[in-house]
């Protein structure tokens, strides 16, 4: 079946840096879109960034813009999100999550989702 | 960027009641939008898309409607298994926002 499968949690100082990965199996990799969503604890979820898995193109929400880089192993079947000069805020619940697109209405969603990484700011 | 307002935050119910949560975009969307459920500990669900298609899999119970800048999520006889925090998301255009979400309790 579909799966995504992230990587374990991560607990890292001010200023660092912390790669969270994303393993799909079950589908095409490259025919599916990826996204990047956060969440803060006792907060909403917040979209951080997109992928184009087949051509590598990518966006980013202009709050992450400069700090966040999405990147894939079309090999490997794989995600990566980097985020840079990490800070306390940045504590929070990271997914992964396939989009589902239909070509006809231009409509978007979430289908599938990793099982989160938590990743833990604190000097 | 669109911000996404729920009503209400929370709520609770009985087994069997009939629920409504709307939720609100500061501009019109189209139908542009996904409802998703998520449980403590687990990441969201998909329940809804595209305003008003059920995800697969998904009971039927479970009911979207609305377009441009009001929409519902329905849960026609709510079962316990539904306890849980609801979240409306637009992809109409980036960043792609969520609302607060809406807390489903069971009395």
């Amino acid at each position: 079946q579909v799966q995504l499968v992230q990587s374990g949690a991560e607990v890292k100082k001010p200023g660092a840096s912390v790669t969270v990965s994303c393993k799909t199996s079950g589908y095409t990799f490259t025919t599916y879109a990826m996204h990047w969503v956060r969440q803060a604890p006792g907060q909403r979820l917040e979209w951080m960034a997109w992928i184009n898995t087949g051509n590598g193109n990518t966006k980013y929400s202009e709050k992450f813009q400069g700090r966040v880089t999405i990147t894939r192993d079309t090999s490997a079947s794989t995600a990566y999100m980097d985020l840079s000069s990490l800070r306390s805020e940045d504590t929070a619940l990271y997914y992964c999550a396939r989009e589902y697109y239909d070509i006809l209405t231009g409509l978007m969603a979430f289908d599938i989702w990793g099982q989160g990484t938590m990743v833990t700011v604190s000097s | 960027d669109i911000q996404m307002t729920q009503s209400p935050s929370s709520l609770s119910a009985s087994v069997g009641d009939r629920v409504t949560i709307t939720c609100r975009p500061s501009q019109s969307i189209s139908s542009f939008l996904n409802w998703f459920q998520q449980k403590p500990g687990k990441a969201p669900k998909l329940l809804i898309y595209a305003a008003s298609s059920l995800q697969s899999g998904v009971p039927s119970r479970f009911r979207g409607g609305g377009s441009g800048t009001e929409f519902t999520l329905t849960i026609s006889s709510l079962q316990p298994e539904d306890c849980a925090t609801y979240y409306c998301q637009q992809s109409y255009s980036t960043p792609y926002t969520f609302g607060q979400g809406t807390k489903l309790e069971i009395e």
